[in-house]
């Protein structure tokens, strides 16, 4: 079974701050994890993602995340946050379908993130 | 331009009713999904689909059943809508696994 938390259903800060959105998952295998953003009234649009290696990866907009085995996260980051990053931010976790037939992809319930100017 | 395109972007059906929501990418993606998403919830995958007629359940296939008879064109069918079906559903597609998934803007579907 896989599964990916996101604690902080809410995130408020002001302009400026750093940010840091927290995401932990349940996998049996080595996660392949990913970040999507969505915009007020948009679709998802992806981030980033970690298959291997480098255990901080960069993505767009200016994001990145941490991955980290010991505690089985993947939390992600920017500084300083802009307003514009205000919007719904969404942890996901690659794995496998029960059935072996393929992969599927599993979201957390999200973080709607604030940032005021 | 890659793009996923759904439609229709909002549809009122009342219960009983049999919904068609259709999807279609430009990419040539052989994978292909259908997610709910509810307050609170997140998304759930409904169905997935590896390419033309092979198609697999997701974590909640109930109530659905999907179509794929040609690559770029996806559909999800639910027969006997009900009002507990009143979601979000986006699609998605991607080129295979590890992969960017592309989401479409989504069908707002309301069961009366």
């Amino acid at each position: 079974a896989q599964s990916v938390d996101q604690p902080d259903a809410h995130v408020t800060l002001s302009e400026g701050a750093s940010l840091e959105l927290r995401c932990s998952y349940s996998y049996s295998a080595a996660p392949y994890l990913f970040w999507y953003v969505q915009y007020p009234g948009q679709s998802l649009q992806f981030l980033l993602k970690y298959i291997t290696g480098d255990t901080v990866v960069k993505g767009t907009k200016g994001f990145e995340a941490e991955f980290r085995k010991s505690n089985s996260s993947f939390n992600l980051k920017k500084s300083p946050a802009h307003w514009s990053d205000s919007a719904k931010y969404f942890c996901a976790l690659e794995g496998w379908l029960q059935q072996g037939t393929g992969s599927k992809l599993s979201f957390g319930k999200g973080a709607k993130l604030t940032v005021s100017p | 331009d890659m793009k996923v395109t759904q439609m229709p972007r909002y549809l009122i059906k009342r219960m009983g009713e049999n919904v068609l929501l259709e999807c279609g990418q430009d990419m040539s993606h052989e994978t292909m999904y259908w997610y709910r998403q509810d307050p609170g919830l997140g998304l759930q995958l409904i169905y997935i689909s590896y390419d033309v007629d092979s198609n697999s359940e997701g974590d909640i296939p109930k109530g659905y059943r999907v179509s794929r008879k040609k690559r770029e064109h996806f559909s999800l069918i639910l027969d006997s809508a009900k009002t507990n079906q009143t979601s979000v559903y986006f699609c998605a597609s991607s080129s295979g696994t590890i992969t960017e998934v592309f989401f479409g803007k989504g069908t707002r579907l309301t069961v009366v």
